[in-house]
Parts: structure tokens; sequence; C-alpha cells
């Protein structure tokens, strides 16, 4: 199985932008990378997936490698609310978890 | 906004006794999962259901542990005979396919302690 490799922890301020690295250099031409993120004692939360492509939606921006080994979550401005442990996933049938960032974001 | 729904939220169990933790999938899903989250650790899969099967399973999921999907909502995993390793959080989440772009709908768990 392809793996993603991922910070163990960011900070950030409030308001400003953060940008959440993962390296999944094994990626296969067909896995999709997806981006979940956990909020404290809550249940993972989807984010925003991408194949190729950047891609936006109103939570977050994708940016993807053209070689697709590496990707970026972009929050375009941080708040308190933001700060979760964010998991970068290749997807097949059953997702695999890997221990994730966590964002800390300081008022 | 539908969302996936589990009972109870916390759960408190004697060593060696069954368990069924409840989940309702959101209604015009067609894959289930079940996922754990031991304290302070990752999220593991250990389970996908679809059309009243088992499609894939974790190596965690041995055979004190069942799915089914009783009636037309709700999904249940049961833990035959508890250990004190089983305490943690159990997540379901549910899919409206198992295509690699679809988004898992994630409930909010429930918390099992095992004593």
């Amino acid at each position: 199985d392809a793996k993603t490799t991922q910070p163990n922890s960011m900070e950030s301020n409030e308001e400003e932008p953060v940008h959440l690295p993962c390296n999944h250099s094994t990626i296969s031409g067909t896995d999709y990378i997806h981006w979940y993120r956990q909020l404290p004692s809550q249940g993972p939360e989807y984010v925003i997936h991408g194949l190729t492509s950047n891609v936006n939606n109103r939570m977050a921006s994708l940016a993807i490698a053209e070689d697709r080994k590496s990707s970026t979550l972009i929050l375009h401005r941080a708040t308190l609310r933001d700060a979760a442990v964010y998991y970068c996933i290749l997807n097949n049938n059953d997702m695999r978890f890997g221990a994730g960032t966590r964002l800390t974001v300081k008022p | 906004e539908p969302e996936v729904t589990q009972t109870p939220s916390h759960q408190v169990t004697q060593m060696g006794q069954e368990v069924i933790l409840r989940c309702v999938p959101i209604s015009n899903h067609l894959y289930f999962y079940w996922y754990r989250q031991i304290l302070g650790q990752k999220v593991e899969f250990l389970v996908s259901f679809y059309n009243n099967e088992i499609s894939e399973k974790s190596e965690i999921f041995d055979d004190q542990f069942s799915v089914e999907r009783p009636d037309g909502s709700n999904f249940t995993l049961k833990i035959r005979s508890t250990k004190l390793e089983d305490s943690a959080m159990y997540f379901c989440a549910s899919s409206t396919s198992g295509r690699r772009t679809d988004t898992q709908y994630f409930g909010p768990g429930t918390r099992l302690t095992v004593l």
C-alpha cells in the first residue's frame, strides 16, 4: 500500500494561511489524495480530495505536485476552530490513517 | 445536513462481556465502515460492509468481532467477549459507494471502556 508522510505538528497564527505538506512518493496512478481532519473529541471529517489538478472548496485548497509525489493542503485563513489533526490519505476502499499533522492555531 | 449517528456515546462494560455498538448511516449510503481509535493513537480501519457482506477487514477484525445490518437503518458492531485492550473510540462511517473518490462521513463515535 502506498504510504504518506506528514510532519507531526505545525503551528499557525490565527487569520494567517497554513500550508500542510504531505509526501506520497509511492502513489499509484489511480490513487486519489484525500484530506480529512479530526477536531478534538470528534470523528474524522472530510476536507478535500483530488487526483491531479489543484482543487478548491469552501474549506481549503489542495495543491498537487506535477509528479503527484507530494501535495499541500492550504487553509487560507486559519481560525481557532481549525485546530485539529489533519490526515493525508491515499484513498482505497478502506482508508488507512497515519499519525497526521497536529495543527495548533495561536490567537 | 444528513449525518451518521452512533449510540451509545459512552459504553462501560466488564471484561468478557459482549457489547453491541450501534450506528445509523446516512440513508442513501450503501457502504459502511467501522474504525477504532485507542486513546492517543491513530484511527485504525476495522471493516467495510456492502450489500450485507464484509467487503474488507483488517487484521484487527478477528473472530471476536462481527458486523450486521439487522434492518434497513442500523449497522452494528458486536464484540463477543471484550478485553481490556478493546477500550477505544469506535467510529462508524458511511459512503454512497466504495469508489476511490467517495467521501466517508464519520459519526461522533462511541467511547468503549472495558474494566
